[in-house]
């Protein structure tokens, strides 16, 4: 069964404390993962595709990067302003329209 | 900067109302969706549209219908509302050509009461 699943489901840190996120897949053929980042009461926002395995993405304090089996979102030296829940999809090669999406990380950095 | 809107942020119905939701995109994206967000369970695909006039079932239709007259709107509509459809909505749209990221809506936060 195709699925999803991220970790921690919560997660808090002091600001300047680095930390990553996990996303674990299962997809009978990946076309890509796709890292989301929701403010309470907002939409999704898009933050980064990967495609293979290997492959790293960067964005400010932001670094993506995916293996076959999972990713993982590496938070460097967070601000409070990082605060949000994060979203990790995955994209099925059989159907460029079906997404499978974690329940996604709560992140809460303390001043 | 506006790219998907949707009509209503918050929205309280009573049991048996019809409801209309609707979502309208800028970017002349041919593929829309909506989905519903609850707590522990992420984001789960309610219908999608590849064009005008056509859609397709996702995972949780029951109780929804949608409809797409033009490109650009897509709306879902709750035929009879009832308190298990008490929910966030996310509507999204999506490039036929690209099949990259999904841009999404703000949301329509709904209660039926």
């Amino acid at each position: 069964e195709d699925q999803v699943t991220q970790s921690p489901e919560a997660l808090r840190l002091q600001e300047g404390e680095s930390s990553s996120l996990n996303c674990s897949y299962t997809v009978s053929g990946l076309r890509g993962l796709f890292w989301y980042r929701q403010d309470p009461g907002k939409g999704p926002e898009f933050l980064f595709t990967l495609y293979s395995a290997g492959e790293e993405k960067e964005k400010e304090r932001l670094k993506a990067t995916l293996t076959k089996k999972e990713s993982f979102l590496h938070i460097t030296a967070p601000k409070p302003e990082d605060s949000a829940t994060y979203l990790c999809a995955v994209q099925a090669t059989y159907n460029f329209n079906k997404f499978y999406f974690g329940s996604g990380t709560k992140l809460n950095v303390k001043p | 900067d506006v790219k998907v809107t949707q009509s209503s942020r918050y929205l309280v119905k009573r049991t048996g109302e019809k409801v209309f939701l609707e979502c309208v995109q800028d970017m002349d994206h041919e593929n829309m969706f909506w989905y519903r967000q609850d707590p522990g369970l992420g984001l789960r695909l309610i219908y999608f549209s590849y064009d005008v006039k056509m859609k397709e079932k996702g995972d949780i239709p029951e109780g929804y219908s949608v409809s797409r007259e033009k490109k650009e709107r897509f709306s879902l509509i709750l035929e009879s509302a009832s308190t298990n459809q008490t929910s966030m909505y996310l509507c999204a749209s999506i490039s036929g050509l690209s099949y990259n990221e999904q841009f999404f809506g703000p949301g329509t936060r709904l209660t039926v009461l």
